[in-house]
């Protein structure tokens, strides 16, 4: 099955710096790639998408690249802000209903 | 505010009870799934309905009882839990469309200790 290693673990930013997190996946049938963000007591909530047809996909302070040769995907955070703060997780998928996460990223904007 | 509602948003049982957990969405989505989570680890599959028919089962204890009424809810009734249920329950949902993957929206779900 589909494998999605997810790096850094935790990851701490000054306000108003970058933040990128990097996954990448096994399977090369894998043509889905959401990011989730989860706030504490929440669940996860669907931040950006990108499919295996398109190398980058921007939404705001948000994009997310995909190397399909390589296959790595990465999610970059710009102007963080407090809000930014949660825990990330990549995903990967090859059919309708099946997503591989990543272990996640906690992510700490200090102000 | 999530368009999945789950309820209820914590719930205290013991080994021998038997209680349900409750999934609404009114997004016309014709595919629903149940998620467990534990802390600090990403969401695991737990059942996947389509078209209210149970299409995946990711070989998970009969002591967990999913079921979608109609379209729009799913339950999951619970009986004879073991303490190592306690996690995070989550329902999420998206279209259905065949080979064409579509996004997965999540509720807030359903927090589970077993005492």
């Amino acid at each position: 099955g589909e494998n999605v290693e997810q790096h850094p673990s935790t990851l701490s930013v000054q306000e108003g710096d970058s933040a990128v997190i990097k996954c990448t996946y096994s399977d090369s049938a894998s043509n889905y790639f959401p990011w989730y963000k989860q706030e504490l007591g929440k669940g996860p909530q669907l931040i950006i998408d990108i499919r295996s047809n398109v190398g980058e996909k921007k939404d705001q302070r948000i994009a997310v690249t995909l190397n399909k040769t390589a296959k790595h995907f990465s999610l970059h955070i710009t102007e963080t802000q407090p809000e930014d703060s949660a825990v990330y997780f990549c995903a990967a998928s090859s059919n309708d209903y099946k997503l591989s996460f990543g272990a996640g990223t906690t992510v700490t904007v200090r102000a | 505010d999530t368009e999945v509602t789950q309820t209820p948003k914590h719930l205290v049982m013991g080994m021998t009870n038997k209680k349900s957990l409750k999934c609404e969405q009114h997004m016309g989505h014709r595919a629903m799934y149940w998620y467990k989570q534990k802390a600090k680890k990403p969401p695991e599959l737990m059942f996947v309905y389509s078209y209210e028919k149970l299409s995946i089962n990711e070989s998970v204890p009969s002591r967990f009882s999913p079921e979608c009424p109609n379209s729009s809810l799913l339950n999951l009734h619970l009986h004879a839990l073991q303490p190592e249920d306690s996690a995070l329950y989550l329902c999420a949902s998206s279209q259905d469309r065949g080979s064409h993957y579509q996004p997965q929206h999540f509720g807030d779900g359903t927090r589970l200790s077993i005492l």
